[in-house]
C-alpha cells in the first residue's frame, strides 16, 4: 500500500498571504488528523477529519481550517500567514483509533 | 487535560550500548501510549503502542517499552544501539475517547556516537 503523501514538500510564503496544503491518506483509512511541529512549540495537534465531518479541534486559531473529500483526501488551509506558522505540518491517517501513520510533511516558511 | 513529559532533552551513547528514553504522562483517564521516531526532514514513524494488555510492549528496530500504570511512565528501552538509531524520539498519549488525538512530548534526541 502506497504511504500517506503530503504535497507539497516545501512552500514559501509571505505574512498576509494564506496557503493551501494537501493530504492523501492510506487507501481505506477514513481518518485524517493534521499536527503542527515547531521548535518552539512541538507536536500540536491540529484537527481531525472522519468521513468529511471535524471530529476534533486543538487550540489554534480560526485562522486554520481544513476539510475533508468524499475519497478522504484532506486540505488544510492557513489565511492570513504570521511569521509563527512557519513550521512542518505533517498529516496522519488512520483506520481506527490504534495506530496514526504519518506523511512526510509539507514545510511552511512564512517570510 | 492530558499530557507528556519526555524527561531527557538529548541523550548521547555510544554504539551498542544500552540506552533508556524516559516518558511520564499525566492522565485522568486510561491511554493509549505511543512512541514515534522522527529521523531528519521526515515523518513520524510508529515504534511501538500500548493499548492494554501485557505491560511490556516490543516494537520495531529491537526496541521495547514498559508501561507502568502506578509511576505513570512508558520508559523506552534498547540493549544495544546502533549509529542509525539517531534520531529524535517522541512519546505520545491518546484518549481511547477522543479519536485520534495525539498528545506529543518535547522529544528526545538520541545521539549515537562511534
Amino acid at each position: 500500500k502506497a504511504g500517506v503523501t503530503q504535497t507539497p514538500r516545501y512552500l514559501i510564503k509571505t505574512r498576509g498571504q494564506q496557503v493551501t496544503l494537501s493530504c492523501s491518506p492510506i487507501s481505506g483509512h477514513r481518518s485524517v488528523s493534521w499536527y503542527q511541529q515547531t521548535p518552539g512549540q512541538g507536536l500540536q495537534f491540529l484537527f481531525e477529519y472522519f468521513s468529511e465531518t471535524q471530529r476534533n479541534k486543538g487550540n489554534f486559531p480560526g485562522r486554520f481550517s481544513g476539510r475533508q473529500f468524499s475519497n478522504s483526501r484532506s486540505e488544510m488551509n492557513v489565511s492570513t500567514l504570521e511569521l509563527g506558522d512557519s513550521a512542518l505540518y505533517l498529516c496522519a491517517s488512520s483506520f481506527d483509533y490504534n495506530e496514526q501513520f504519518f506523511g512526510p510533511g509539507t514545510r511552511l516558511t512564512v517570510l | 487535560a492530558q499530557s507528556v513529559t519526555q524527561l531527557d532533552s538529548q541523550v548521547p551513547v555510544f554504539e551498542e550500548a544500552p540506552v533508556e528514553l524516559r516518558c511520564n504522562y499525566s492522565s485522568s483517564v486510561s491511554v493509549y501510549l505511543f512512541w514515534y521516531v522522527q529521523y531528519p526532514n521526515q515523518g513520524l514513524q510508529l515504534l511501538l503502542k500500548y493499548l492494554s494488555g501485557s505491560t511490556l510492549v516490543k516494537g520495531i528496530n529491537g526496541f521495547e517499552a514498559e508501561f507502568n500504570k502506578s509511576q505513570t511512565s512508558f520508559h523506552l528501552r534498547k540493549p544495544s544501539v546502533h549509529i542509525s538509531d539517531t534520531a529524535e524520539y517522541f512519546c505520545a498519549v491518546s484518549d481511547p475517547g477522543g479519536y485520534n488525538k495525539l498528545i506529543f512530548g518535547a522529544g528526545t534526541r538520541l545521539a549515537v556516537h562511534p
